[in-house]
């Protein structure tokens, strides 16, 4: 059964950092690009990095482009996500999903709320 | 990058209906496309892929079409686990845009 489950997310300052990690298990993890979708409250769905199994190759949305840094480890089948330089426009949950072009599975997500 | 519209944004409808959302993409993207199914609380789960390929599991009553700029997602019959947020997604290229989503009410 595939399940992911991600963690790291809280509260945090403007301007602060925070991880977000992604544990991946049920499927040969190093095969598959993974994704992070994000969803601001009451908010539609936004894509905002992408990871190819290798690691070899990042891709990235405008919006988080120099703050984010999408990264995995196929040793941990974990995917990470570094959140820099915080806004409270960055509020949101944060989903991972596995990446076969369509997104077949997705984690329950991790809340992470900016805010003083 | 490729910009997708739905529409519409609200939709009201009773049980036992047949529905229709619209997506359309800002160029053509052949058939990568894809549908989400969103309830409150809960991820994104897959119900179209291809445009037209329904996802294992997934009720019949669910049907996808379309190819380079529109495409229609069909739900006959709505159920009451039915009334949720519809998304389409574009999945040609980086970034994988979706929809700004179509929220499907009980009338």
């Amino acid at each position: 059964e595939v399940q992911l489950l991600e963690s790291g997310g809280g509260l945090v300052q403007p301007g602060g950092s925070l991880r977000l990690s992604c544990a991946a298990s049920g499927f040969t993890f190093r095969s598959y690009a993974m994704s992070w979708v994000r969803q601001a409250p009451g908010k539609g769905l936004e894509w905002i990095s992408a990871i190819i199994g290798s690691g070899g190759s990042t891709f990235y949305a405008d919006s988080v482009k120099g703050r984010f840094t999408v990264s995995r480890d196929n040793t941990k089948n974990t995917l990470y996500l570094q959140l820099n330089n915080l806004s409270a426009g960055d509020t949101a949950i944060y989903y991972c999903a596995k990446d076969i072009y369509h997104f077949d599975y997705w984690g329950q997500g991790t809340l992470v709320t900016v805010s003083s | 990058d490729i910009q997708l519209t739905q529409s519409p944004s609200f939709l009201s409808a009773s049980l036992g209906d047949r529905v229709t959302i619209t997506c359309r993409a800002s160029q053509g993207i052949s058939s990568y496309l894809a549908w989400y199914q969103q309830k409150p609380g809960k991820a994104p789960y897959l119900l179209i892929y291809s445009a037209s390929t329904l996802q294992s599991g997934v009720p019949s009553r669910f049907s996808g079409s379309g190819s380079g700029t529109e495409f229609t997602l069909t739900i006959s019959n709505l159920q009451p686990e039915d009334f949720a947020t519809y998304y389409c997604q574009q999945v040609l290229s980086y970034p994988r845009s979706f929809g700004q989503g179509t929220k499907l009410e009980i009338k």
